[in-house]
């Protein structure tokens, strides 16, 4: 069974548009992040949410808005894509004080 | 904010020497230190952590130390196996468990 799981794993798209990346984790975690890693590897915290409260929010346009509309699932949706907005995103969960399991990624392409 | 640096980015060993990966973070807050492994195309795993009351934990192949005066902390492979290579990531956490990643160490056994 996966422990926590994104979809889409691949999103391709043009600028401009709108687009949503779903996670779930089944493991009972009541914490959940966004990560984003860019071409060079670098990851770097965006949100963290614990029991569907945001506690972490970074330096992130508002055009990226995080929803969690409960303990086992936190969204991430992005408005207006620009060129920039391309990397691999990871969500992951955590009963401990950094992440535990991250998601398999969702590589985000903007043309 | 906190800043953590690691060294090597790259570094190949033969099959059965040890691996050792360093970095050093700023922020004397920090009281957590993880070790990710991140392998090709998939999300990092957290593979062994370090509190700042330790100064040093082992578990089979891997150890971590960490030097809390100096700001340095530690990661050593021994007898590595060509399923070690992946890309490594220490990491530092503090206030607010705000997670600071490195860059990120390419690791490379060669059998």
């Amino acid at each position: 069974d996966t422990a926590v799981s994104q979809t889409p794993k691949y999103l391709v798209t043009q600028m401009g548009n709108d687009k949503s990346i779903k996670c779930e984790q089944n493991l009972g975690h009541d914490t959940m992040y966004w990560y984003k890693q860019d071409s060079k590897k670098f990851l770097k915290i965006m949100f963290s949410y614990n029991n569907k409260e945001l506690i972490i929010n970074e330096t992130v346009p508002n055009r990226f808005s995080p929803k969690s509309p409960d303990k086992a699932h936190l969204n991430l949706h992005i408005n207006s894509l620009e060129l920039g907005d391309s990397a691999v995103y990871f969500c992951a969960s955590s009963s401990l004080a950094v992440p535990e399991f991250f998601g398999p990624g969702t590589r985000l392409t903007v043309l | 904010g906190e800043n953590v640096e690691q060294h090597p980015s790259t570094l190949s060993v033969q099959e059965g020497d040890s691996a050792v990966i360093k970095c050093t973070y700023s922020d004397s807050a920090s009281n957590y230190f993880p070790w990710y492994k991140q392998e090709l195309g998939k999300g990092p795993q957290l593979i062994i952590d370090i509190r700042s009351n330790v100064g040093e934990k082992k578990d089979q192949r891997i150890a971590v130390t960490l030097n809390k005066t100096a700001k340095h902390f530690s990661l050593h492979i021994t007898e590595t196996q060509p399923e070690d290579s992946a890309v490594y990531f220490c990491a530092a956490s503090g206030v607010y468990q705000k997670v600071t990643f490195g860059t990120g160490t390419k690791l490379q056994v060669i059998p």
